[in-house]
């Protein structure tokens, strides 16, 4: 069965500290790519996404992910973090053509001001 | 924008209760889904629907059902309530699959609690 392994359940990082999450897939087909994060109290929104093209895309606030089909993997990376950027974050995978998505467990990031 | 409204941001029920979420979007998407979200499973996948009177399982279907008679609604009910039912209920709606690279539109979200 398709998955998505995010590795960091949490990761506390200080203000300006750069950030890596990973996020790997199982799916060996053509799949459509995405990030997304929900903020304490708010809902979901899309932070990016990746369907073909560049393998780097650049999203809302600064993050962006790498697409390395090789590694089944999309990290998203951010390099100056900020208090603001507290959140949850979720790596997520549709195959191509399907309707359902497959969403990873999350990260939830805390960063300290 | 897409807005995706649940009709509650919290609810108190009782076992053994049948309990209706209600979901509305307000963009002619023609998916709609159901997911729960648990602290350390992400976002688990209960039912969907791609068109009117059309369902299709998910992931955990058992406890649940489902209910879309207009394009725009979308319902989740739990026909006897139970306590490991308690978790946060999250909405979604988004373009058909022939964009599957359109994103998921969510809710709020709906925290339900069984007591």
């Amino acid at each position: 069965a398709q998955s998505v392994s995010q590795h960091n359940h949490h990761v506390i990082l200080s203000e300006a500290a750069s950030l890596e999450l990973g996020c790997n897939y199982s799916y060996g087909g053509t799949v459509n790519l995405f990030w997304y994060v929900q903020y304490p109290g708010q809902h979901l929104q899309l932070l990016l996404k990746y369907f073909s093209g560049d393998p780097l895309v650049k999203g809302i606030k600064g993050f962006e992910a790498e697409f390395i089909k090789s590694k089944f993997s999309f990290n998203l990376r951010k390099p100056s973090v900020q208090w603001s950027d507290t959140a949850e974050y979720f790596c997520a995978v549709i195959l191509t053509g399907g309707f359902k998505t497959i969403f990873g467990a999350g990260t939830r990031l805390f960063v300290k001001a | 924008d897409v807005k995706v409204t649940q009709s509650s941001r919290y609810l108190v029920k009782r076992t053994g209760e049948k309990v209706f979420l209600e979901c509305v979007q307000d963009m002619d998407h023609e998916n709609m889904f159901w997911y729960r979200q648990d602290p350390g499973l992400g976002l688990r996948l209960i039912y969907f629907s791609y068109d009117v009177k059309m369902k299709e399982k998910g992931d955990i279907p058992e406890g649940y059902s489902v209910s879309r008679e207009k394009k725009e609604r979308f319902s989740l009910i739990l026909e006897s309530a139970s306590t490991n039912q308690t978790s946060m209920y999250l909405c979604a709606s988004s373009l058909s699959p022939g964009f599957s690279n359109q994103p998921q539109h969510f809710g709020d979200g709906t925290r339900l609690s069984i007591l």
